[in-house]
């Protein structure tokens, strides 16, 4: 079955630890992208990537790093210098850009 | 300010009522979706449309480009609908840099 994987559902770090986050998706779309999501808020985009060894900050970068080497992955770093990590996080891809979004089932990050 | 506003925020109904959700948005876009979230956080597209109407089973939604105005309504509805709803926005130049989501409207059928 086709589709995004994200692993794990739930991870708890310490504070003060990077902690990489896992998204893989098998559907061979080129576009990739991590939002964020938080309690009463809408998801907010923290990067993308429309192709391998390229991507662009969204509109919350900041503690935040990703890669792309390949097309199906697409993992997601938060670093330490993120001042409020605690959140649920949401990896989505699609074909091209008007094309319907696929999302992942989420990673729920929690900092002790 | 948020640029794509969703009403209401929190909807409780008995089963079999008609529900609606409204979304308004301030900036030009090329598509407007509807997504599902359930409590354990995966998201499922349920429309994306740039104009007029999409039906799949008892949800419908619509959209109005003149007036940037979006209406999800479920039909019939039951406690298994019960979900958080969100409308999100393409960009008017395709969105490659992501979608502009509304805050959700939390949604509870009652049996």
């Amino acid at each position: 079955d086709g589709g995004i994987t994200q692993s794990p559902k739930y991870l708890f770090r310490k504070e003060g630890q990077n902690v990489t986050l896992s998204c893989e998706q098998n559907l061979n779309h080129d576009a990739m992208y991590w939002y964020r999501q938080d309690p009463g808020q809408g998801l907010r985009l923290i990067y993308y990537s429309q192709i391998v060894n390229d991507f662009q900050k969204g509109d919350i970068a900041e503690g935040y790093s990703v890669s792309r080497e390949k097309k199906e992955s697409f993992p997601l770093t938060v670093t330490s210098a993120q001042k409020n990590p605690t959140a649920f996080y949401l990896c989505a891809s699609n074909t091209g850009t008007y094309n319907e979004q696929f999302f992942g089932p989420g990673t729920r990050l929690t900092v002790l | 300010k948020n640029e794509v506003e969703q009403s209401p925020q929190n909807l409780t109904a008995q089963e079999g009522e008609f529900i609606t959700i409204n979304c308004s948005y301030s900036v030009g876009i090329s598509a407007l979706h509807w997504l599902q979230q359930h409590p354990g956080g995966g998201i499922v597209s349920l429309f994306m449309l740039s104009s007029g109407k999409k039906k799949h089973g008892r949800l419908i939604a619509t959209i109005n480009i003149q007036e940037k105005h979006s209406s999800l309504h479920i039909t019939a509805s039951h406690p298994r609908d019960s979900a958080v709803y969100i409308c999100a926005g393409r960009g008017s130049g395709g969105g490659a840099d992501g979608l502009t989501f509304g805050k959700g409207t939390h949604l509870i059928i009652q049996p």
